[in-house]
């Protein structure tokens, strides 16, 4: 059975930094490409990040570039998501997300969420 | 970059089928998922490929993909279908994957 399960959230200062985890189980992190996709309070779904199954390309969506970082560690089932210079518009739920097998560009399993405040 | 439009909210009748619009330019070129978001809870993802149902996706939804518009078809809308509905689209020319702003549907 597939499950994803994030940690690490809380509240952090603006221009904090803060490391997401997202506990993996059911499958192994290298057969399959991950993401991190956030929702601000209220607001629709925003892709955040991508971690290719071979760990070997990433994307980022251009309001995180250069201050998100997304990795894994396959040894412990985890993937990351270390996050510089927060800002108000960085709050918000974190998801972790599975793709579908081969190259498939979509979303089959999520995990519950995160919830990341940024203070001023 | 690629931008995905969708309606703020539909309505419609228990048992009654609701239709669920997202253009975007050329949108038939591209793959669209389909995800489900109820309160409090993560989005499901309900139709991939277009037109795919996941396993355990009851058959009742269903999808199409044709020029500017792809749209989520839910018959026999049943409460528990009141939840956001998101459109997905992997954007090629960039690198991004871009979402819909999300529809609202409301069983009245």
């Amino acid at each position: 059975q597939v499950q994803l399960v994030e940690s690490g959230g809380g509240v952090v200062e603006r221009g904090g930094s803060l490391r997401l985890s997202c506990t993996v189980s059911g499958f192994i992190l290298r057969n399959f490409g991950m993401h991190w996709v956030r929702q601000a309070p209220g607001k629709g779904l925003e892709w955040v990040a991508f971690l290719r199954y071979d760990g070997r390309d990433e994307l980022y969506a251009d309001s995180v570039k250069g201050r998100f970082t997304i990795s894994r560690d396959e040894s412990n089932s985890e993937l990351f998501l270390q996050m510089n210079s927060l800002t108000r518009d960085d709050t918000g739920v974190y998801y972790c997300a599975r793709e579908g097998r081969g190259y498939s560009n979509f979303f089959e399993y999520w995990g519950q969420g995160a919830l990341v405040t940024v203070s001023s | 970059s690629y931008v995905l439009t969708q309606s703020p909210s539909v309505s419609v009748a228990p048992g009654q089928t609701a239709r669920i619009p997202c253009g975007g330019d050329n949108i038939a070129t591209k793959t669209v998922q389909w995800y489900q978001q109820k309160p409090g809870q993560a989005p499901v993802l309900v139709i991939y490929y277009d037109s795919d149902r996941p396993s355990g996706i009851p058959e009742r939804f269903s999808a199409s993909n044709s020029g500017h518009t792809a749209t989520l078809t839910i018959g026999r809308v049943e409460a528990g279908d009141e939840a956001d509905y998101y459109c997905h689209v992997w954007d090629n020319s960039n690198d991004h994957h871009v979402f819909g702003g999300g529809t609202k549907l409301t069983v009245l």
